[in-house]
């Protein structure tokens, strides 16, 4: 069973370019959430996809924007790049809501780099 | 909202020492709790969460964690460290509610030695 995997591994943009990043959900997961992890911290939470639609944001600016496919994988879409948007992009799936405690599941992460 | 923070941003510690790892929260609401690691170059593998029932949680490779709600710390120990155990390790925390996103702290980086 494969886990959450994660496309491409390593990009390189220049400022005000525009990138699609892709992840995949474990097998038997319907939902998807995007994690943005800068060198030295810890993951901030950029959205939650649910059923296609977005069902929670973080503080991230409409600049970060997202997609869910009926197969349940997902984009994030980032545009008009900043040198501030370098960071390791960690996508997480998760079973839908139960009503209780649905663990999260991580892919090994997207580390994009803006010159 | 929920914030974490994590009081160590280092610690190294020689190869079966024991080490501690000091997690303290703040939310207005009830939340489960987490410790994640993350190994060079790699995504966040759960090591152990806290979700109800006995505060002293055991999770994977020997790890456990103590919660305190009186403290709001949830800190994680193990008795005795491998090489292996050399890795940056994250508190979380999310709210025990229709509120999915993992709040994380800034992380603990441990370096084992011989």
């Amino acid at each position: 069973d494969a886990g959450v995997t994660q496309s491409p591994t390593h990009l390189i943009k220049t400022r005000g370019q525009q990138v699609t990043l892709r992840c995949s959900p474990k097998s038997g997961h319907d939902t998807v959430s995007w994690y943005q992890q800068a060198l030295g911290q810890g993951p901030q939470f950029i959205f939650q996809y649910y059923e296609e639609e977005e069902r929670q944001r973080g503080n991230f600016p409409d600049r970060f924007s997202g997609h869910q496919f009926p197969n349940y994988s997902s984009e994030l879409n980032v545009n008009a790049l900043l040198l501030g948007d370098s960071a390791l992009y960690l996508c997480a799936s998760s079973t839908g809501d139960n009503g209780g405690y649905n663990e999260q599941f991580f892919g090994p992460g997207t580390r994009l780099t803006v010159l | 909202a929920q914030s974490v923070t994590q009081l160590d941003s280092q610690v190294p510690v020689f190869e079966e020492a024991p080490v501690e790892l000091r997690c303290n929260y703040s939310s207005s609401v009830s939340v489960y709790l987490f410790w994640y690691v993350q190994y060079p170059n790699q995504g966040l593998q759960l090591l152990l969460k806290y979700l109800s029932g006995s505060t002293l949680v055991k999770g994977i490779n020997g790890f456990e964690a103590e919660f305190n709600k009186s403290q709001t710390s949830f800190h994680l120990r193990k008795p005795s460290v491998h090489i292996s155990d050399t890795a940056e390790y994250f508190c979380a925390v999310s709210p025990r509610s229709n509120d999915y996103k993992l709040s994380f702290g800034a992380g603990t980086t441990v370096t084992v030695r011989a």
